[in-house]
């Protein structure tokens, strides 16, 4: 059971290039999300789904896409990358049956926008 | 706007003290309550869960849940420098994203 996993680990991108950060988990969570943390802050949801098919924005989804096409996988698109998306991304999954459950995290992507 | 509010710290203790960290939240029907903890370049893990009003305990670590209060706390006892991390308060409310606070840093000082 490898839980959540995400790559790449590390990226450093040019301004306005474009990237797709990947993300699966094999828990069969029907919850996915993205969140990005900045140095010394705390965590920012961008995106999430409550199952294959369906997303919605959090708080800050300006700059990024995301599909969810199925129960596994929930990659976000950065599109024109900018210098303020340079962060770490994490990906986490849960299960809700009514009430969303424990987040499980992956170890992260470390993004850097030059 | 649902809040999670913490004491951002650090909170500095010797080791084998008690450290209590500390965290209050804005949405009266919030059912679950989960205490994080992130080292450093590292992604959170999963301390505790609390969903009842009273106290959880598990090995060094106990959580408490006052509803009326809107309070939940993290004590650690016997505080080891390994224990030296950012701890997140999340709480979560029917189907909506748990919502988390910014962390307390702790700093176990050997």
């Amino acid at each position: 059971n490898a839980g959540v996993t995400q790559t790449p680990k590390f990226r450093i991108l040019k301004i306005g290039q474009s990237m797709t950060l990947q993300c699966t988990q094999d828990m069969n969570h029907n919850y996915m999300y993205w969140y990005r943390q900045d140095p010394g802050m705390g965590l920012k949801l961008i995106y999430y789904s409550v199952g294959a098919g369906i997303t919605d924005k959090g708080e800050v989804p300006n700059g990024y896409n995301v599909s969810r096409s199925t129960t596994e996988d929930f990659p976000l698109r950065l599109e024109l990358a900018a210098p303020s998306q340079t962060s770490v991304y994490f990906c986490a999954s849960s299960y809700s049956t009514g009430t969303v459950d424990t987040q499980y995290f992956g170890p992260g992507t470390r993004l850097t926008v030059l | 706007q649902k809040e999670v509010e913490q004491n951002s710290g650090p909170l500095s203790v010797p080791e084998g003290a008690i450290a209590s960290l500390n965290c209050t939240y804005s949405d009266r029907v919030s059912q679950s309550f989960f205490w994080y903890r992130q080292y450093s370049g590292k992604s959170p893990e999963l301390i505790m869960s609390i969903y009842s009003n009273g106290d959880k305990e598990d090995g060094r670590f106990t959580a408490q849940l006052n509803k009326a209060s809107q309070y939940v706390s993290l004590l650690i006892r016997d505080s080891q420098p390994s224990d030296s991390a950012t701890y997140l308060c999340a709480v979560g409310s029917g189907n909506t994203p748990l919502v988390f606070g910014k962390g307390t840093r702790l700093s176990v000082i050997a």
